[in-house]
């Protein structure tokens, strides 16, 4: 299968850690990315290549990959993080997005 | 600092054409391929297509290859989507996103598709 799985929600404690799986059988062929959209915002890049976080994203950020499942952890998750999170891998030369999942902080 | 603006958005009835453009600021534009990516009211983001650095070739999604067409000028630092045969279907926001990594992004413009 091309697709890639998400669950569509997750809800977490502020200064809590949160996961948030992306898997498929892309996820094993080539490296994922993870993206951050806040209600009415643009998508804003939080994780490439697996694991490297760009400059000015916070560490509490970090991402992982076995096999076919990429993780993305929230580290003493903040209620800015309330967002949705969608992971992306390439298929060749087809990208391709997970669902989405929706991070509630209560 | 790096920075991507869509324009062209708009209202337009199925069957008829748009095209859409991204102008890049703040970097090389043509280091860089191109990607669009639109999102519908309320749902998931989905790829469009990609154009290479030099504009020699494009990939498209499934969903709007053989409709839709990807250009860029270099000399402009734009990037353009020309949409046509549109369907309703094709209601959504449209970003355009920098690199394979999508490491930047626009704001997006809007397109309705409705009679």
């Amino acid at each position: 299968s091309s697709a890639l799985s998400q669950s569509p929600s997750v809800s977490v404690s502020p200064g809590q850690t949160v996961n948030i799986a992306c898997s498929g059988d892309p996820v094993g062929a080539d490296s994922v990315s993870w993206y951050q959209q806040r209600p009415r915002r643009s998508p804003f890049l939080v994780i490439y290549q697996n694991n490297r976080r760009p400059s000015g994203v916070p560490e509490r950020f970090s991402g992982s990959k076995s096999g076919n499942t990429a993780t993305l952890t929230i580290t003493g998750t903040q209620p800015m993080d309330e967002a949705h999170y969608y992971c992306r891998t390439w298929d060749s030369t087809n990208a391709i997005f997970g669902g989405g999942t929706e991070l509630t902080v209560l | 600092q790096e920075q991507l603006v869509e324009s062209g958005g708009g209202v337009v009835q199925p069957g008829r054409s748009l095209k859409v453009s991204c102008s890049g600021s703040g970097f090389t534009f043509s280091n860089f391929i191109m990607n669009w990516v639109r999102q519908a009211p309320g749902k998931g983001l989905e790829w469009v297509g990609f154009i290479s650095y030099d504009g020699s070739s494009q990939y498209y999604a499934d969903s709007v290859k053989g409709r839709f067409i990807i250009s860029r000028d270099n000399s402009r630092n734009t990037v353009y989507l020309q949409m046509n045969s549109l369907r309703v279907e094709d209601t959504a926001v449209y970003y355009c996103a920098r690199d394979r990594n999508f490491a930047r992004w626009g704001q997006g413009t809007p397109v309705t598709v409705s009679s």
